[in-house]
């Protein structure tokens, strides 16, 4: 069955460093989301990205963050300056199109920035 | 607003009992509705989902959810909990909007006692 996977599992950074969180979406998936999830807390939308441009962003998504589909296949995220509270579990999620359906997720990147 | 709320973080229940966890949501039309489980260390999977119709839907591993618009509730049920049902449960309003994107409820933690 095909699934959402997310590399690397595990990232420690230093404050300030920029980190890269990698997504493969399912492969004939069209809208591709992020999440973080805050130990502890509740799993929070970060941006959903359709079309090769982001078609929405939350107010945690700032300038130090961006997402890229390089390949066609690859689904990034990008924090370009990490900060201790950007230490979450980053989830990666793709649905299929353009009726609305499940989204189907990754099992995470846990980020953690000392 | 659109949001979800669990009252309840975590319940213990016995093997072979039943469950039901509570959820409440806002939302200014009919939504679509999730349940997710989170095993430690794992993504989210999905049990069940409601867009409409029967109010009352299946999910996986036995799970059952009932729509209660008067309400504004989807509580998710379970005849007889099983020690492997022990994770985290999330559910979620899926937002009909540009995005798509699904707004979680903060948790509740499943323990099992044997």
């Amino acid at each position: 069955e095909p699934e959402v996977t997310q590399t690397p599992s595990h990232q420690v950074t230093q404050m300030g460093q920029e980190v890269i969180l990698r997504c493969v979406p399912i492969s004939n998936h069209l809208y591709f989301y992020w999440y973080r999830q805050i130990l502890g807390q509740k799993v929070e939308f970060l941006v959903s990205f359709y079309n090769n441009e982001i078609s929405e962003k939350s107010e945690i998504f700032d300038d130090q963050f961006s997402v890229e589909r390089p390949d066609g296949s690859n689904f990034t995220l990008k924090i370009r300056s990490t900060k201790l509270e950007d230490s979450a579990m980053y989830f990666c999620a793709s649905t299929p199109g353009l009726t609305y359906n499940e989204q189907f997720f990754g099992p995470g990147t846990r980020l953690t920035v000392l | 607003a659109q949001s979800v709320t669990q009252p309840d973080i975590h319940i213990t229940v016995s093997e072979g009992a039943s469950l039901e966890l509570r959820c409440n949501y806002s939302y200014g039309a009919t939504p679509y509705l999730f349940w997710y489980v989170q095993s430690p260390g794992q993504g989210l999977q999905l049990l069940l989902k409601y867009f409409s119709g029967d109010t009352l839907v299946q999910g996986i591993k036995g799970f059952e959810a009932e729509f209660k618009r008067s309400q504004s509730s989807f509580n998710l049920r379970k005849p007889s909990v099983h020690w492997s049902d022990a994770a985290e449960y999330f559910c979620a309003v899926g937002a009909r909007d540009s995005s798509y994107k699904l707004i979680f409820g903060s948790g509740t933690r499943l323990l099992v006692r044997p």
